[in-house]
């Protein structure tokens, strides 16, 4: 069965700081991958999306970057956090065939301070 | 400009009532259209898929129904349970080659009281 991993669950850190969350897909080859932030009282936006090793789409002018070095790893980073980075950043994957469900991880909590 | 809205935004019933949970969708051209739901300061779990050519979805004692012409979704919990609680979202993918691009509402919070 598949499973997707994400971590750290929380994280603290001062304005100014670099940042680098890591996902990675356990169970299926060639994934879609994604990464969501869900700000305090906001719904969840889509950042980045891959369809492929090193094939990266952003989706909304940020302070954030994405990369994806393996078919199954999944990366977001920041060179220096701003406060309005601050939020619940959650990764997921879905298989490259139409109509297929979105899954998610468990999520990281960040908190810049 | 897609929106996805749910209405309420919080919901408390009693153990065993059967509820319904509203989702309206701005752009009736939509792919998919999916359930989630949320514990607190967890991951999404996903429910339901319903794809743009079917009318509802079944699991267990949930049920969750499409109507692109009137751009609404419903989730359906019959009698429902204190584990039920928890937050509700509908998301919608308007795109055939990468579903998982979603546009979510805002969530429905669900309180079932023992």
């Amino acid at each position: 069965s598949q499973t997707i991993h994400q971590w750290p669950a929380t994280l603290v850190q001062p304005v100014g700081s670099p940042l680098s969350l890591e996902c990675t897909v356990e169970g299926t080859s060639n994934p879609n991958l994604y990464w969501y932030r869900q700000a305090a009282g906001r719904g969840l936006q889509l950042l980045f999306y891959s369809v492929g090793i090193g094939q990266i789409s952003s989706e909304v002018p940020q302070n954030l970057s994405a990369s994806r070095p393996q078919d199954r790893q999944f990366i977001l980073s920041s060179k220096k956090l701003l406060l309005s980075d601050s939020g619940f950043y959650l990764c997921a994957w879905s298989a490259r065939v139409p109509n297929e469900k979105l899954f998610f991880g468990s999520g990281t909590q960040l908190s810049v301070l | 400009k897609q929106e996805v809205t749910q209405i309420p935004a919080a919901l408390s019933v009693p153990e065993g009532e059967n509820l319904v949970l509203n989702c309206s969708f701005t752009d009736s051209a939509i792919y998919n259209l999916q359930w989630f739901r949320q514990d607190p300061g967890k991951g999404l779990t996903s429910l339901l898929l319903i794809q743009s050519s079917q009318r509802e979805q079944t699991s267990g004692r949930l049920n969750a129904s499409l109507d692109k012409s009137s751009g609404r979704s419903t989730l359906y919990i019959a009698a429902s349970q204190p584990g039920d609680s928890a937050t509700y979202l509908c998301a919608g993918s308007y795109g055939s080659g990468n579903t998982g691009k979603l546009i979510f509402g805002q969530g429905t919070t669900l309180q079932v009281k023992p």
